[in-house]
């Protein structure tokens, strides 16, 4: 099946720093990826919506010029927390999608726990 | 856009006792799909459920889509604490975001 990797599976930084995670799709071409986040205990909320060669789409209250989203290739998109704070401690998973709308799973990476001091 | 709600919030089962999650919307879904989500891990894709009044099996796992597609269930017959995590059905799906339930966090005592 299809294979999402995420890169790195955990980081602590201090606050103020930024923060870069790769989302990778190994084995197939990703024409849209999705950027989400996890508290603990709760669900995944979108952030934004990724595709290659274009600027990404944001959900209400995502602030675009903090959480940075670059899609360079249709196997790569990478999300920079800038300037990170506590807050911003979470989990963050990458989803990747080949196929046409509702037609299709997204393939899940393995997530990103970032862990602000 | 849409959402869905997913009841119960958490569910305790005896090993070897059923489990059903539900999820409900107030409008006509075009598909559902449903997760799993161990502790510590990422979604895993379970199924996607399309036409009304599907009812799909893997092995314990029934998955139904109601026959106004509004609503959807995931039932495990005798469970085992390999079934322990957080199941979430979702909207959407393909190039679409997914929408996702809040989640029935399912809990297993040997």
């Amino acid at each position: 099946g299809a294979v999402v990797s995420q890169h790195p599976s955990w980081v602590i930084c201090k606050s103020g720093t930024s923060v870069k995670i790769e989302c990778r799709s190994l084995d197939f071409q990703a024409t849209t990826m999705f950027w989400y986040r996890q508290f603990p205990k709760q669900s995944l909320m979108l952030m934004a919506t990724s595709n290659e060669g274009s600027k990404a789409t944001y959900e209400q209250g995502v602030e675009k010029d903090k959480f940075l989203i670059n899609h360079a290739s249709l196997t790569l998109s990478t999300l920079t927390v800038t300037s990170a704070h506590p807050e911003d401690s979470s989990f963050y998973i990458c989803s990747a999608s080949a196929g046409l709308a509702n037609q299709e799973t997204q393939y899940f990476g393995p997530g990103t726990r970032l862990l602000v001091l | 856009g849409q959402q869905v709600m997913q009841i119960p919030q958490y569910q305790h089962v005896q090993e070897g006792e059923d489990f059903t999650t539900y999820c409900n919307s107030s409008t006509t879904l075009s598909n559902i799909q449903w997760y799993k989500q161990r502790p510590g891990g990422h979604p895993v894709f379970l199924i996607q459920l399309v036409k009304s009044g599907e009812v799909k099996k893997q092995k314990r796992l029934t998955f139904q889509f109601g026959e106004a597609k509004k609503n959807s269930s995931l039932h495990i017959t005798a469970t085992q604490t390999t079934d322990v995590g957080t199941y979430f059905c979702a909207l959407g799906g393909g190039n679409t975001p997914l929408v996702f339930g809040k989640g029935t966090r399912l809990s297993v005592i040997a």
